[in-house]
């Protein structure tokens, strides 16, 4: 199975900051890796798409990019509605697999 | 409007089974993947399953693979999870999404939780 891993796990950030999230896959998921960001107790949402496709109606403050093994998420300056879990998502080999999640706090 | 509906969470003994379904509207259910995520109390997002849009194809993650089954009825525009074998650790919300394949999964329901427990 291929194991996505994400860091930090934690980020503390104020509103207005740039912030990026990094997503690592053990071999290569080409550009089959997707961006979801979750609020507590709400269902995922898509962010991303193919590592660096906007998901429509998605703002433009939030960015992907990355191939192969290693992946970021940008989100260029902070709202307060971005204060969530995001994580990444592997559709390049079965079991399809998640990043363990990245938790971003108001600091 | 576009909308996925699961039912038939609940509390249920360990070793026993369960019929989650997902209810579909809004959209051409047969043009797409189905998937099932689940989620833990506290814990991270779980791929499950997925099946394609014939129900022809199947995959499933390695820890349900032999107890959990995934299934669509796309007449009746539904998924289904046939679960047996039930564990604690099973315990979970799950949910249904819509699956674009490479391009994501964008149309999710709210969720339905499964409690294993004696």
């Amino acid at each position: 199975d291929i194991k996505m891993t994400q860091f930090p796990s934690t980020l503390s950030a104020s509103v207005g900051d740039r912030v990026t999230i990094t997503c690592r896959a053990s071999q290569s998921v080409s550009n089959c890796l997707a961006w979801y960001q979750q609020k507590s107790g709400k269902a995922p949402n898509l962010l991303i798409y193919e590592a660096s496709t906007l998901e429509t109606g998605v703002p433009s403050r939030f960015s992907g990019s990355g191939s192969g093994t290693e992946f970021t998420l940008t989100i260029s300056s902070l709202q307060p509605d971005d204060f969530a879990t995001y994580y990444c998502h592997q559709c390049r080999s079965y079991p399809y697999t998640f990043g363990q999640g990245t938790k971003l706090e108001i600091k | 409007e576009v909308q996925l509906v699961e039912s038939g969470g609940t509390l249920v003994q360990p070793g026993g089974s369960l019929r989650l379904s997902c209810a579909a509207s809004g959209f051409i259910f047969t043009s797409y993947l189905m998937t099932w995520v689940r989620q833990a109390p506290g814990k991270g997002l779980e791929w499950v399953a997925n099946v394609n849009q014939r129900g022809t194809e199947k995959h499933y993650v390695d820890s349900v693979k032999g107890r959990f089954i995934i299934s669509r009825d796309n007449a009746k525009n539904s998924l289904y999870l046939q679960m047996s074998g039930l564990r604690a650790d099973d315990s979970a919300v799950y949910y249904c999404a819509r699956d674009w394949g490479t391009e994501g999964m964008d149309v999710w329901g709210k969720g339905t939780t499964v409690t294993v427990s004696s």
